[in-house]
């Protein structure tokens, strides 16, 4: 596709359950990156991702998130046992490489997750 | 204290008007500043990119970076209803974790018809 493709688009969910969330980046796109977006709250950094590098992972905020890049594309969020605070905008970007001196990030829409 | 400050509005003005949105930064190794634009319920997207202290203007956006004072602009001219967006300031450092940017929690702008 053109652009960054996440799913799913809305997820509610209950509290305790485990969700995934996916994102498919720009095709060729080496570097990946997974934010939070809270009511009212700036972009929280949780994890990036560079070609076969370890990646970053010191955004996540517990043990509960994890997340895994496949063959260097589809990147996939888990979140165990949901919790409320845990109800926020789930955005992805891609970028040709990290620290591209441009800043340009390509943003996906978005999984919006409300935990009930 | 948070390394980037903004005030997140909301901010409404007519069309036509002069909007200035700012942000403060505490974190003098930030070197790289951008805008981003966010429609509702999409993903961010780049507006402006400034490399260290000065101007840049693209069209109606001008992008201002004072690093004495830790603080940065964006400025659009002849505002339009379709600027009604969030406006997120976002900057990183040249450091070994230059891919890391840090976000403002953005400005909430509507243009008025």
């Amino acid at each position: 596709g053109a652009g960054v493709s996440q799913s799913p688009s809305n997820k509610v969910t209950e509290k305790g359950k485990d969700v995934e969330l996916r994102c498919d980046p720009i095709s060729g796109h080496t570097a990946l990156y997974w934010y939070r977006q809270s009511l009212g709250q700036g972009l929280e950094f949780l994890i990036y991702f560079q070609g076969n590098s370890a990646p970053d992972k010191s955004g996540l905020p517990s043990d509960r998130f994890s997340a895994e890049r496949t063959g260097g594309s589809v990147s996939t969020l888990t979140i165990q046992r949901t919790q409320q605070e845990d109800s926020a905008v789930y955005l992805c970007a891609s970028s040709l490489s990290g620290g591209a001196a441009t800043g340009e990030l390509f943003f996906g829409e978005g999984s919006r997750l409300t935990v009930l | 204290q948070k390394e980037v400050e903004q005030d997140p509005g909301p901010l409404s003005v007519p069309e036509g008007a002069i909007v200035s949105l700012n942000c403060t930064y505490s974190n003098s190794a930030f070197q790289y500043f951008m805008w981003y634009r966010q429609y509702s319920r999409k993903g961010p997207e780049l507006l402006m990119y400034t490399y260290s202290s000065g101007n840049k203007e693209d069209g109606r956006f001008t992008a201002q970076v004072d690093k004495s004072s830790k603080y940065i602009s964006l400025f659009i001219r002849d505002s339009q209803p379709s600027d009604s967006a969030t406006y997120l300031c976002a900057m990183r450092d040249s450091g070994g974790s230059n891919y890391k940017l840090t976000f403002g929690k953005g400005t909430l702008l509507t243009v008025n018809p």
